[in-house]
């Protein structure tokens, strides 16, 4: 099982600001596998990103994704204040199996 | 696009079997465009992926569960379901159904709003 880490836990930043997030897997994810979601409290997971870079319909393009490897990054040009939420990276690592990282908080400073 | 709503109890006793339903509208469950999971999250904790099924019946578990798991459809009513025998606290957590499209179920591009359940005598 491919385990994803996260980081930073907690991640302090004000509007405007850019916002970069990683995301670091156990063993090498082939880029189309690697997805991101946003969630905000007392909501379901929305998708921001598949295949590492491409974003999900609807999701503005100060959103941005990059990686390949073992390293993915999330990055937000220019933080909005509905941007502030957690933010999980998800896998498939083939064998129909899924695997997601533990969260990274993003919260107003 | 592809919505959905998971319904079924709240409480559930240790040992007993936990059951839930996802209603599926905006698409047909027979209609070969996505896989129908099911996704976990205890609070606090990370995602875990339960498993999934496919229109003609095909499943995949996640192997931690798989002794306890199953997962089925109700066509008649547009619906797929999830059953977790043996629970115990551990399996305390907020339930999602969820969709991935059927070429590239690589990723899930619907969720449903969650139900939580509690396992407490």
């Amino acid at each position: 099982e491919v385990v994803l880490t996260q980081s930073p836990g907690t991640l302090s930043l004000s509007p405007g600001e850019r916002a970069t997030l990683s995301c670091r897997a156990s063993r090498s994810v082939g880029s189309s596998y690697l997805a991101w979601y946003q969630q905000k409290p007392g909501q379901a997971p929305r998708l921001l990103m598949y295949g590492a870079s491409s974003r999900a319909t609807g999701i503005p393009d100060r959103f941005s994704g990059s990686g390949s490897g073992t390293d993915f990054t999330l990055t937000i040009s220019s933080l909005e204040p509905e941007d502030f939420a957690v933010y999980y990276c998800q896998q498939y690592g083939g064998s129909s199996m899924y695997t997601f990282g533990q969260g990274t908080k993003l919260e107003i400073k | 696009q592809v919505q959905l709503q998971e319904s079924g109890p709240g409480l559930v006793k240790p040992s007993q079997t936990l059951s839930l339903t996802c209603t599926v509208s905006g698409d047909s469950i027979s209609s070969e465009n996505f896989y129908w999971s099911w996704i976990r999250q205890p609070a606090g904790k990370r995602l875990e992926w339960i498993g999934r099924i496919y229109a003609n019946g095909n499943t995949n578990y996640n192997p931690s569960l798989e002794s306890r798991i199953s997962i089925s459809t109700d066509t008649s009513k547009n619906q797929f379901s999830l059953k977790l025998s043996s629970v115990t606290a551990v399996d305390t957590a907020l339930y999602y159904c969820a969709t991935s499209p059927k070429y590239y179920d690589w990723w899930f591009d619907s969720w449903g709003q969650g139900t939580l359940v509690t396992v407490s005598s």
